[in-house]
């Protein structure tokens, strides 16, 4: 079992639409949450961090946290052409600290 | 503030040769990853470095790739002998601790014929 896993996609939605990203995590023990947009042939940026089960709002992008179900989601209102990239979940493990990134879900926003 | 510097940025090399990566994290960050990017793939962590230690390297093949971060602040990956399958982009990130946010340098996009 991957310790994070994402539906590759490809996930296509028109300009202005609301883009939703899925990712789950195997280790309950996982306490630091990350979503990353990669843009293509460039490097990862951090788009938002959430820790706390819930709904953590920045601009456009809303994360979701439910740890109980070890799912982690983001949300991306009134999408623009300029959001199509690679969407990365990340999870660090409470225990060593370790790591790791999802396979990434490739997003396309239609003008 | 400067952002992470890495080089090369491209590196093309016959498998079997040797190749090194240097990184320059951001001044101040204590703590330095390597991950290997391959093609259609999350990164993967290779190794971390708390300052000059090593805090994990469980992914790191330890047969053909090592890593250094001798005074604690930049680093060097090796990859001795390359393999077919060791053509990815490597890339090197640095955070003020390991509870902080991650920045990425612009990566290495290494190809091994």
């Amino acid at each position: 079992q991957k310790e994070v896993e994402q539906n590759s996609g490809p996930l296509s939605v028109p300009e202005g639409a609301i883009a939703s990203l899925n990712c789950t995590y195997s280790d309950r023990g996982s306490q630091s949450f990350f979503w990353y947009r990669q843009y293509s042939g460039k490097s990862p940026e951090l788009i938002m961090s959430i820790y706390s089960n819930g709904d953590k709002e920045d601009g456009r992008f809303t994360a979701q946290l439910n740890k109980a179900s070890q799912y982690v989601s983001l949300l991306i209102r009134d999408s623009q052409p300029s959001d199509s990239a690679t969407y990365l979940c990340a999870v660090r493990r409470r225990t060593g600290n370790q790591f790791y990134f999802g396979t990434g879900t490739s997003l396309t926003v239609i003008p | 503030e400067a952002g992470v510097a890495q080089s090369p940025r491209y590196k093309i090399i016959e498998k079997r040769q040797s190749v090194a990566f240097w990184c320059n994290p951001i001044s101040g960050h204590a703590t330095l990853y390597w991950y290997q990017q391959i093609l259609g793939q999350g990164p993967k962590l290779l190794i971390q470095f708390q300052n000059n230690g090593v805090v994990d390297d469980s992914q790191l093949p330890k047969d053909r790739f090592s890593a250094e971060r001798l005074k604690g602040v930049d680093s060097t990956l090796k990859i001795q002998p390359a393999k077919l399958e060791d053509s990815a982009v490597y890339l090197c990130a640095s955070s003020l601790d390991s509870n902080n946010e991650q920045f990425f340098g612009p990566g290495t996009r290494l190809t091994v014929l």
